[in-house]
């Protein structure tokens, strides 16, 4: 069974604050690992699609990272504003269909 | 900007019935999908579609699960005999390419929350 996981479950930091989370997925078999942000009531739009060890991918204030060796991925929001509020939802793509891990909630209070 | 709309955006039914959930992919798009989220848990794959054919499908896409693409833009998932624990938020998504390379996003819907009593 694939497992795609993904730390903390929820967070909360004041503006101005920046913060990451991680998602760790499998090693093996590894084709793509995307980012998802999801507002609520809104759809999960994409963030980034990562397929290479080291890949560093950028964004306005949020970055992330990849390391396919050890299977994690990390991501970076640089000075936190309430609209980043969300869940961030990690994804992993080997020989099937994404798997997703269960998200990072995150709320930034002004 | 192009997007993916989903229809109805809440289905409440009664167990035993069927019932079908609607999605428009983006009109470019080859690739679509359908994906569950059940309350508190991961969005679960169901199934992907390519070339008018089902390429994968999940061990939760059984019998009862069923979808087509009826004339070229709707991409529809019907569920023949509800169960209690087909209640959950069906996403519907799509894709330029398939989703092992760089632009292999998934561009999704608002979702359709079923409520299965």
């Amino acid at each position: 069974i694939l497992n795609v996981e993904q730390s903390p479950q929820s967070l909360h930091v004041q503006e101005g604050d920046s913060t990451n989370f991680t998602c760790s997925f499998p090693s093996s078999n590894f084709y793509a690992l995307h980012w998802y942000r999801w507002e609520t009531a809104k759809s999960p739009e994409a963030l980034f699609v990562m397929t290479l060890n080291g890949d560093e991918k950028k964004k306005g204030r949020i970055s992330a990272t990849l390391n396919t060796k050890e299977g994690y991925s990390y991501l970076y929001i640089k000075g936190s504003q309430p609209e980043d509020s969300a869940t961030y939802l990690c994804a992993y793509s080997g020989n099937t269909p994404l798997v997703f891990g269960k998200g990072t909630r995150l709320s930034v209070i002004a | 900007e192009p997007e993916v709309t989903q229809t109805p955006s809440h289905q409440v039914t009664q167990m035993g019935q069927e019932v079908i959930l609607r999605c428009v992919p983006i009109s470019n798009h080859l690739y679509f999908y359908w994906y569950r989220q059940i309350l508190g848990q991961k969005v679960e794959f169901l199934v992907s579609f390519y070339n008018n054919e089902i390429s994968e499908k999940s061990e939760i896409f059984d019998d009862q699960f069923s979808v087509e693409r009826p004339d070229g833009s709707n991409f529809t998932l019907k569920i023949r005999s509800t169960k209690l624990e087909d209640s959950a938020m069906y996403f519907c998504a799509s894709s330029a390419t398939r989703w092992q390379g760089t632009t292999g996003e998934l561009f999704f819907g608002e979702g359709s929350r079923l409520t299965v009593l």
